[in-house]
């Protein structure tokens, strides 16, 4: 499977505990952004990298919130004392920049979280 | 700020077509996309549009005026396998993609 891929699928958390995502983009994009969706809504920006750098981070996004793509290739989406709130599908998404017109970003399966 | 207005959910007949309209404020718009999503899956991109006018992909089309800064979703022969949420998509500055809140489109046999 050459596709984005996210891990786990599934996370069940108490409130207050620290949780961390993994996302494989597509080997070879470039670009990796993070959404969050709840149920009814639209995939919500979260922040998105370019090769290590991240390039922008949402004002919605709370301090407890932190991304990473060290080496460029995979990231990690850590949320930090979790909150009720914080339930959600959270999304990865990749894309080649100069590659497929318009930016098309190709999404992971996502991570579903639940808070209790 | 950035905002996607779009209707909440659109009823229609199997083989019928239908129109999902998509109305933007947005700075540095460089493009509208179009994403379909069914229940528990993904996003999936069907389309884009940088240019004014109507492209076509198979029984899809979108159509763009940015002078108006609207856009069109048009589905034809609509199948019950379309029953899913569309989004539109503003695409900005840096390749920074705004969804909207997504059309639930419900098919009728």
């Amino acid at each position: 499977d050459t596709g984005v891929s996210q891990d786990p699928r599934h996370k069940i958390t108490k409130r207050g505990q620290n949780v961390t995502f993994r996302c494989d983009p597509i080997s070879e994009h470039n670009r990796l952004y993070w959404y969050r969706q709840t149920l009814g809504q639209g995939p919500e920006f979260l922040t998105y990298f370019q090769n290590e750098a991240q390039l922008e981070k949402s004002r919605l996004l709370s301090d407890r919130f932190s991304a990473e793509r060290p080496k460029g290739s995979f990231s990690t989406l850590e949320i930090q004392r979790t909150e009720q709130g914080d339930s959600a599908m959270y999304l990865c998404a990749s894309s080649d920049r100069g590659g497929a017109p318009g930016n098309e970003q190709f999404f992971g399966p996502g991570t579903r979280l639940t808070v209790l | 700020g950035q905002s996607l207005e779009q209707p909440s959910e659109v009823t229609a007949v199997e083989g019928a077509i239908v129109q999902i309209n998509c109305t933007y404020q947005t700075s540095g718009f460089y493009g509208l996309s179009w994403y379909q999503q069914h229940d528990g899956g993904a996003p999936t991109f069907l389309s884009y549009n940088a240019l004014d006018g109507l492209e076509e992909t198979g029984r899809f089309s979108s159509f763009l005026s940015r002078s108006d800064s609207y856009g069109y979703l048009l589905l034809q022969e609509l199948q019950m396998k379309d029953s899913a949420s569309y989004f539109c998509a503003v695409r900005g500055r840096d390749d920074k993609i705004i969804f909207g809140k997504g059309t639930r489109l419900h098919i009728l046999p």
